[in-house]
């Protein structure tokens, strides 16, 4: 069964600066996708970004990136010119190829000062 | 835009009691889900369908049904609510294929005393 790990319950971050959340992930297949969702207080779950296994490159949207490890299976998350809006949960995800189900990791609490 | 709505926001009810919650999706999806979020624990998934009158389990089906009459409805069934059920529970979906997005309701706030 695959897991998802977030070592990191709660980050902070100041305004205008740079964060790293910190995923990883365990499985044995070789194709499958990986998420970043925020959760803000309102708790409407939100997609952030999106990497395929089989992509080389590094997924980018807008402030948001990614530094996706296949071989280190490990999926962290950027956040650059932090935003007061950007305090939230953020959860990652994997989701397999062929497969129906996302598993979750723990989330991470992301608050970020004025 | 998707919209998946649940019916209930907030909820409070008593041990013993059959609860249902409700999730409508509005776009045709073949798939939806039922999750639980716990701190700490993030999402479990409860069941899933894929298509009317079908379910799968989950990793946390123990003391819960499901049921899905209608593609756009997919019900969350608790027999007999307990006190370890206090939770948010957030319905999903997603269209059929791989790489397809999914979808998330606001959630359900359900409180067991």
């Amino acid at each position: 069964a695959q897991t998802v790990t977030q070592s990191q319950p709660e980050m902070s971050v100041q305004e205008a600066e740079t964060v790293t959340l910190s995923c990883t992930y365990d499985t044995s297949e070789s194709d499958y996708y990986l998420f970043w969702y925020k959760q803000p207080p309102s708790r409407q779950m939100i997609l952030v970004i999106r990497q395929e296994a089989y992509k080389q490159q590094n997924a980018t949207e807008n402030r948001f990136s990614v530094n996706f490890q296949k071989a280190a299976k490990s999926f962290s998350l950027k956040i650059s010119d932090s935003q007061l809006g950007d305090a939230a949960m953020y959860f990652c995800a994997y989701r397999s190829d062929a497969g129906n189900m996302l598993t979750f990791g723990g989330g991470t609490r992301l608050m970020v000062k004025p | 835009d998707v919209k998946v709505t649940q019916s209930s926001r907030y909820l409070v009810k008593r041990t013993g009691e059959k609860v249902f919650l409700e999730c409508v999706q509005d776009m045709d999806h073949e798939n939806m889900f039922w999750y639980r979020q716990d701190p700490g624990l993030g999402l479990r998934l409860i069941y899933f369908s894929y298509d009317v009158k079908m379910k799968e389990k989950g990793d946390i089906p123990e003391g819960y049904s499901v049921s899905r009459e209608k593609k756009e409805r997919f019900s969350l069934i608790l027999e007999s609510a307990s006190t370890n059920q206090t939770s948010m529970y957030l319905c999903a979906s997603r269209t059929g294929g791989s790489g397809n997005t999914i979808y998330f309701g606001e959630g359900s706030w359900l409180t067991v005393v």
